[in-house]
């Protein structure tokens, strides 16, 4: 159980063009969804959190007009990277709360901006 | 202050060797500790979690707790070339916002 799905697994787009990843909660509610990115070798970052019905909440630094994060239904959570550049790829992963089991995490999506 | 801390590696150990990953944390008020393998370019994986002080086993791995010292560990016995990964501590108070630390790369040498 607690399981969140995540698509694409992998992307590859232009310089300047914008890509959506989206993530599901197949088997249960998820109210809260954390968005991070995590470069190679590096650590997961938080990127913003995002609350069904309201609008998300971004970490210092993330500009929140270029990753733009919808979380429209308990089920459903949107992040799309908006005129992506090269220094935009990265892996980003979602994950929510799921109650003892801690945080379920998606399988991460893999953005490549060429 | 950064809310947690780990030993960033990498930590080598030999095959069937005893590894041992340490995680400190500054909130005293934490009450629910998780760790988390991931293997590169995959996402994180829950190995195990604890909540209370003592020693948790599940197989090869023991999650160990000390609130007093604000300390949690986890240890790999045994240690297979398949447990090389980062494993990244994570804390939580409300169950809502977890707080990771930067994870412990591991590498277990055949």
């Amino acid at each position: 159980g607690a399981v969140v799905s995540q698509h694409p697994s992998w992307v590859i787009c232009k310089s300047g063009t914008s890509v959506k990843i989206e993530c599901r909660s197949l088997d249960f509610q998820a109210t809260t969804m954390f968005w991070y990115r995590q470069f190679p070798k590096q650590s997961l970052m938080l990127m913003a959190t995002s609350n069904e019905g309201s609008k998300a909440t971004y970490e210092q630094g993330v500009e929140k007009d270029k990753f733009l994060i919808n979380h429209a239904s308990l089920t459903l959570s949107t992040l799309t990277v908006t005129s992506a550049h090269p220094e935009d790829s990265s892996f980003y992963i979602c994950s929510a709360p799921a109650l003892q089991k801690g945080y379920t995490f998606g399988s991460g999506t893999r953005l490549t901006v060429v | 202050q950064k809310e947690v801390e780990q030993n960033s590696g990498p930590l080598s150990v030999p095959e069937g060797a005893i590894a041992s990953l340490n995680c400190t944390y500054s909130d005293r008020v934490s009450q629910s500790f998780f760790w988390y393998r991931q293997y590169s370019g995959k996402s994180p994986e829950l190995i195990m979690s604890i909540y209370s002080n003592g020693d948790k086993e599940d197989g090869r791995f023991t999650a160990q707790l000390n609130k007093a010292s604000q300390y949690v560990s986890l240890l790999i016995r045994d240690s297979q070339p398949s447990d090389s990964a980062t494993y990244l501590c994570a804390v939580t108070n409300t169950g809502n916002q977890f707080y990771f630390g930067t994870g412990t790369s591991l590498t277990v040498i055949p």
